[in-house]
């Protein structure tokens, strides 16, 4: 079975610019999250969605970043404009509608100067 | 706010000794409870899940939870260099796909 896909893995860009990034979970599974984690902290929820509807959104800054999941499968998260503390790896996870047993991806390393 | 607390670490065990991993969570209602992997540069490997009081072992690693005292506790037994990773902590309010909340995960690191 192959694992949660993402890319792109590495990412630099300036301050006030646009990135975006892709996830493609599991297949089969329908709950698909993106989490945040900078460096010597714990990944903290971004976005969670439910095949393409969010189910909470709550800790996501609004004024620059976005994500969808228009059919229920891939997703992007988009940043604009990027800040400094924006630095950070984005991790996508996905999980079955039967279990809460979630599976990372390998990450993207956003480094924004 | 749902905390999820650890020792930061680093926690330095010699080869072949049990190490033990800590971690407390501040939300009562807090039902489903992991331990997660995380090799530096790598993204988090579930190793461990735990959902109800006691103890639960799967080759060299147990998982202990106390709810009443809101604990839950990793052993490693027979630790090897190959086990040198940031273990994190993770507890969700239920059983079905809510996110996880994360601790800051404990740096372990085997000594050879």
């Amino acid at each position: 079975e192959a694992g949660v896909a993402q890319s792109p893995r590495y990412k630099i860009i300036e301050k006030r610019q646009s990135v975006a990034f892709w996830c493609n979970p599991i297949s089969g599974h329908a709950t698909l999250y993106w989490y945040q984690q900078i460096l010597g902290q714990g990944p903290k929820l971004l976005i969670q969605f439910q095949n393409n509807g969010v189910v909470d959104d709550s800790q996501l800054p609004k004024d620059r970043f976005s994500a969808e999941r228009l059919k229920g499968v891939d997703s992007t998260l988009k940043i604009q404009p990027a800040k400094l503390e924006d630095s950070a790896v984005y991790l996508c996870a996905s999980s079955s509608s039967t279990g809460s047993e979630q599976f990372f991806g390998p990450g993207t390393r956003l480094t924004v100067l | 706010q749902k905390e999820v607390e650890q020792n930061s670490g680093p926690l330095s065990v010699p080869e072949g000794a049990i190490a033990s991993l800590n971690c407390t969570y501040s939300d009562r209602g807090s039902q489903s409870f992991f331990w997660y992997r995380q090799y530096s540069g790598k993204s988090p490997e579930l190793i461990m899940f735990i959902y109800s009081n006691g103890d639960k072992e799967d080759g060299r690693f147990t998982a202990q939870l106390n709810k009443a005292s809101q604990y839950v506790s990793l052993l490693i037994r027979d630790s090897q260099p190959s086990d040198s990773a940031t273990y994190l902590c993770a507890v969700t309010p239920n059983s079905g796909n809510t996110p996880l909340v994360f601790g800051k995960g404990t740096r372990l690191s085997v000594i050879a």
